[in-house]
């Protein structure tokens, strides 16, 4: 069976720090894998989604940025946190753009 | 532009009795749709989907209906259980192409003992 996880589970930065956090998906191969943020009281805005090794499509244009270095782990990155990146980030996995199943979710807090 | 509209922030029902969520969309090219349950502090949860070719799928106490015309999907529940209180998100994707999904705002569902 296929698991996503998640790492950290939570997470609180200072406002400038570099941020990573990542993803991996086990018991499939090629996945499409997908970064997404809930903000507090907010549905789930999708910011980064990927097809393929090396291959990143951005939706939102933010401080913040995707890797795809294996089939299957995803990174999501940033330089210079801001206050405004805080939320609850998940990441997502799918074959064939039917289910898409989400990990347990990382919990940021930019202060 | 929110492609995807969840218009009930919130919904209280009594247990035992229906649970009815509702989500529409515009684009018309959507061609399979989803929907989610959400506990606070972890990741959604796949509930039931169904496909643009078909206009109802049920799967336990979840159905879930497909007015194409009306661009118009609803999450039935019955008989409603007070382990259903969660936020339910419906999602809608292209099965080609991007493989895109395009999530509601989320409506929560408080299920009254």
């Amino acid at each position: 069976s296929q698991t996503i996880h998640q790492w950290p589970a939570t997470l609180v930065q200072p406002v400038g720090s570099p941020l990573s956090l990542e993803c991996t998906v086990e018991g499939t191969s090629n996945p499409n894998l997908y970064w997404y943020r809930q903000a507090a009281g907010r549905g789930l805005q999708l910011l980064f989604y990927s097809v393929g090794i090396g291959q990143i499509s951005s939706e939102v244009p933010q401080n913040l940025s995707a890797s795809r270095p294996q089939d299957r782990q995803f990174i999501l990155s940033s330089k210079k946190l801001l206050l405004s990146d805080s939320g609850f980030y998940l990441c997502a996995w799918t074959r064939g753009g039917y289910e898409q199943y989400f990990g347990p979710g990382t919990r940021l807090t930019v202060t | 532009d929110q492609q995807v509209k969840q218009n009930s922030p919130s919904l209280s029902v009594q247990e035992g009795r229906i649970s009815i969520l509702n989500c529409d969309y515009t684009n018309s090219m959507f061609d399979y749709f989803l929907w989610y349950k959400k506990y606070p502090a972890e990741g959604p949860t796949f509930l039931i989907s169904i496909s643009s070719i078909k206009d109802k799928n049920e799967d336990g106490r979840f159905t879930v209906f497909l007015n194409k015309s009306a661009k118009h999907l609803s999450l039935h529940i019955v008989p409603s259980q007070p382990g259903d209180s969660a936020v339910y998100f419906c999602a809608a994707s292209l099965t080609s192409g991007t493989y895109k999904y395009i999530f509601g705002t989320g409506t929560r569902l408080k299920v009254l003992a």
